[in-house]
């Protein structure tokens, strides 16, 4: 069975500071590996993926992630967030990428103060 | 943008009640699913539902529930008799056809709060 921890609930910092936001995946077989944010009032959408190739992902809006098999991570960083960062972020494994079934971690609430 | 549409977004029921959580995918998916999220808890899958059958679902998803595409455009989620551990955010989700564990796109969710 596959599991996701995200080690910090809660994670407050000013803007224009940087962030990581952890995230440690537990399988017995290879995975996909997924962040997903949810902005107040709204759905999961999704942030940025790692399928294969490149260990770094990038998404639009300057948010990477590290892909480390060693250490089965995929930990999520900006180098300079902004307020409208502030969302819920959440990290997501997947076995199989022909079903939907994404198994999540408890998620990290991000909280950007000027 | 194409959006996953969840209505209503705060249900309130009693506890024994039946409820139907109604969500309207994008037009052109194929693939549909329910997740659920306790207060404090994770997001959990419950079921995934394809050319209008269970093509997954969890151990959560028991004889309680149940799924049904009744007009080519909504997919309700139906609890028969509510338990107050049925509260939770619940949220759908559809995909197109292809590789859709990437392509997942979720509403924003109706808060189910059973008394």
């Amino acid at each position: 069975a596959q599991s996701v921890t995200q080690l910090d609930s809660q994670v407050p910092v000013f803007e224009e500071a940087p962030v990581e936001l952890r995230c440690n995946y537990s399988s017995s077989v290879s995975v996909y590996l997924f962040w997903y944010v949810q902005y107040p009032n709204q759905g999961l959408q999704l942030l940025l993926k790692y399928l294969s190739g490149s260990t770094l992902v990038e998404s639009i809006n300057g948010f990477e992630a590290e892909f480390n098999k060693s250490q089965t991570s995929f930990h999520l960083r900006k180098p300079s967030v902004h307020i409208s960062d502030t969302a819920e972020y959440f990290c997501a494994v997947s076995v199989f990428l022909q079903g939907g079934k994404l198994i999540f971690g408890q998620g990290t609430e991000l909280s950007v103060k000027p | 943008e194409p959006e996953v549409t969840q209505t209503p977004s705060h249900q309130v029921t009693q506890m024994g009640q039946e409820v139907i959580l109604r969500c309207v995918p994008i037009s052109n998916h194929l693939y549909f699913y329910w997740y659920r999220q306790i207060l404090g808890q994770k997001v959990e899958f419950l079921v995934s539902f394809y050319n209008n059958e269970i093509s997954e679902k969890s151990e959560i998803f028991d004889d309680q529930f149940s799924v049904e595409r009744p007009d080519g455009s909504n997919f309700t989620l139906k609890i028969r008799s509510t338990k107050l551990e049925d509260s939770a955010m619940y949220f759908c989700a559809s995909s197109p056809p292809g590789l859709v564990a990437e392509k997942l796109f979720f509403g924003s969710g109706t808060q189910l709060s059973v008394l």
